[in-house]
C-alpha cells in the first residue's frame, strides 16, 4: 500500500448506528487530519493530530470522535449521526517537521446517513 | 474562518484550449497549493508555491504566487480530456501552523 488509504470507501448508516472510519498513511508523516467535504462548500477541517496529540478541534459535534493510536493510523468514530452529516470524509497527512507541510489526501469515505 | 474566493466556479472548454483559474483571500498567505480531485477520489497535489511572485510549472500546468500574497493563479495549457475534474486552491497563513484553508473549487469540463 502506498500513500494514504481509507476504509471503507462507502458507508450507509442509520441515525442510531455506531461505525468507524479508518485512515492509514504509509508516507512516514507525523500529522494527520480529518476533513468533511460537502457539495458546493470548501473542505472543512475537523480534527488535527500532531505526533498523536490532538491539536485542533474545529467545533465539531461530539457525535464525531477521533482517535489516533499512532502516527500512521487515524480513526473517526461515528454515533447517532444526522442526515446532514452525509458527506465525503477525507483523511490527510503531512510532515509537520517541514516548513512546507504539504498535505496528502486519501480517497475518502462517502458517508450516507439515513 | 478564512474564506478563499475561487473563480470561476465551472468551465466548459474545447479540447486544446488553455484554461485559467484563480484564488483570492482577504489575508496574506505564505503558502499556496493547487489540488485536482477526480470523481470518487481524494484531492491530489499538483503544485506548491512558497514565495511571492513564484512561478512553478508541472507539465502543462503553471501556477503563480501573487505578489500581494493574497492570490494565486493556475493555468492549464492545451487541455486534454483527462484534465476533467475539480481544481482546488489551498492557502496557509504564517501563524496558523498546519491549517490550510480551501477554495470551493473550479469544475472543469473538456469537450473532445
Amino acid at each position: 500500500e502506498t500513500g494514504v488509504t481509507q476504509t471503507p470507501r462507502h458507508l450507509v448508516m442509520g441515525m442510531t448506528n455506531k461505525k468507524s472510519l479508518k485512515c492509514e498513511q504509509h508516507l512516514g508523516h507525523n500529522a494527520m487530519y480529518w476533513y468533511k467535504q460537502s457539495a458546493k462548500k470548501p473542505l472543512e477541517l475537523m480534527f488535527v493530530y500532531n505526533f498523536k496529540e490532538q491539536t485542533e478541534n474545529n467545533s465539531v459535534p461530539s457525535r464525531f470522535s477521533p482517535e489516533c493510536p499512532n502516527s500512521s493510523h487515524l480513526f473517526l468514530h461515528l454515533h447517532t449521526l444526522q442526515p446532514e452529516d452525509s458527506a465525503l470524509y477525507l483523511c490527510a497527512s503531512s510532515n509537520a517537521w517541514l516548513v512546507n507541510n504539504e498535505q496528502f489526501f486519501g480517497p475518502g469515505t462517502r458517508l450516507t446517513v439515513l | 474562518g478564512q474564506q478563499l474566493n475561487q473563480s470561476p466556479q465551472s468551465m466548459f472548454i474545447q479540447e486544446g484550449e488553455d484554461v485559467s483559474m484563480n484564488c483570492t483571500s482577504s489575508s496574506i498567505f505564505n503558502t499556496w497549493l493547487w489540488y485536482k480531485q477526480d470523481p470518487g477520489e481524494g484531492p491530489v497535489l499538483l503544485i506548491a508555491l512558497y514565495k511571492a511572485g513564484e512561478l512553478t510549472s508541472n507539465g502543462r500546468l503553471t501556477a503563480q504566487f501573487g505578489i500581494t500574497r493574497k492570490d494565486s493563479f493556475l493555468n492549464i495549457s492545451a487541455s486534454i480530456p483527462s484534465d476533467v475534474g475539480i481544481y482546488f486552491c489551498a492557502g496557509r497563513q504564517m501563524d496558523t501552523g498546519n491549517q490550510f484553508y480551501f477554495g470551493t473549487g473550479t469544475s472543469l469540463t473538456v469537450i473532445p
